[in-house]
């Protein structure tokens, strides 16, 4: 099935940089989710995101809903250990009422 | 807090065995999923409740049929379970309407051999 392009794939950073991740879509959305999924685990909800331009904080996560409607951003600030995980987005198509597309994930590692 | 819960973590099953996994939310959400989610492939939706008794296919549905009696409840039925459904199975709600969020379970880690 489709995939939303997302990058970077992977990425190792030091304890306390910051952190930017981006999802990219050829079609235009009316939602954006972003999720955190740990090893074994169900993904987590962090951000939901509803207008072009919108951004919205989670502590310190950071999203963007992109003003084309066809890209999103999320930023995590000072990042710490426990930020590792597999962090991906969602998209809802404006053409459908309930199918979600969902991007290839990011895997981020923090070096303590 | 919105809570999605599965009947089992881990699942091993034999070849040719029916399989039940159940999930139950408890925040009377109307639409309900099943996915299963594997390495290089990402989640693949295989089947959406929109209400009780209401289901769609999703992008996978060989193999596969669902039940939902109850709002809270929806189940996830592998007929004749074979290897190839080894996966990772996922439930997900979603309340209908302006919002939607879409919240996961913990996952059934399910091993066909």
């Amino acid at each position: 099935g489709q995939q939303l392009n997302q990058s970077p794939q992977s990425m190792f950073i030091q304890e306390g940089e910051d952190v930017s991740m981006n999802c990219t879509s050829s079609s235009i959305f009316n939602t954006w989710l972003w999720y955190k999924q740990e090893p074994g685990e169900g993904p987590v909800l962090l951000i939901a995101l509803y207008k072009a331009g919108e951004l919205t904080s989670n502590g310190r996560l950071t999203a963007q809903f992109g003003i084309t409607r066809k890209d999103s951003f999320l930023n995590i600030s000072a990042s710490i250990p426990s930020d590792v995980g597999i962090y991906f987005c969602a998209g809802q198509s404006t053409s459908g009422t309930y199918k979600y597309i969902f991007g290839t994930g990011t895997r981020l590692k923090v070096l303590a | 807090d919105v809570k999605v819960t599965q009947s089992s973590r881990y699942l091993v099953k034999r070849t040719g065995e029916k399989v039940f996994l159940e999930c139950v939310q408890d925040m009377d959400h109307e639409n309900m999923f099943w996915y299963r989610q594997d390495p290089g492939l990402g989640l693949r939706l295989i089947y959406f409740s929109y209400d009780v008794k209401m289901k769609e296919k999703g992008d996978i549905p060989e193999g596969y049929s669902v039940s939902r009696e109850k709002k809270e409840r929806f189940s996830l039925i592998l007929e004749s379970a074979s290897t190839n459904q080894t996966s990772m199975y996922l439930c997900a709600s979603r309340n209908q309407g302006f919002s939607y969020e879409q919240y996961f379970g913990p996952g059934t880690r399910l091993t066909v051999t």
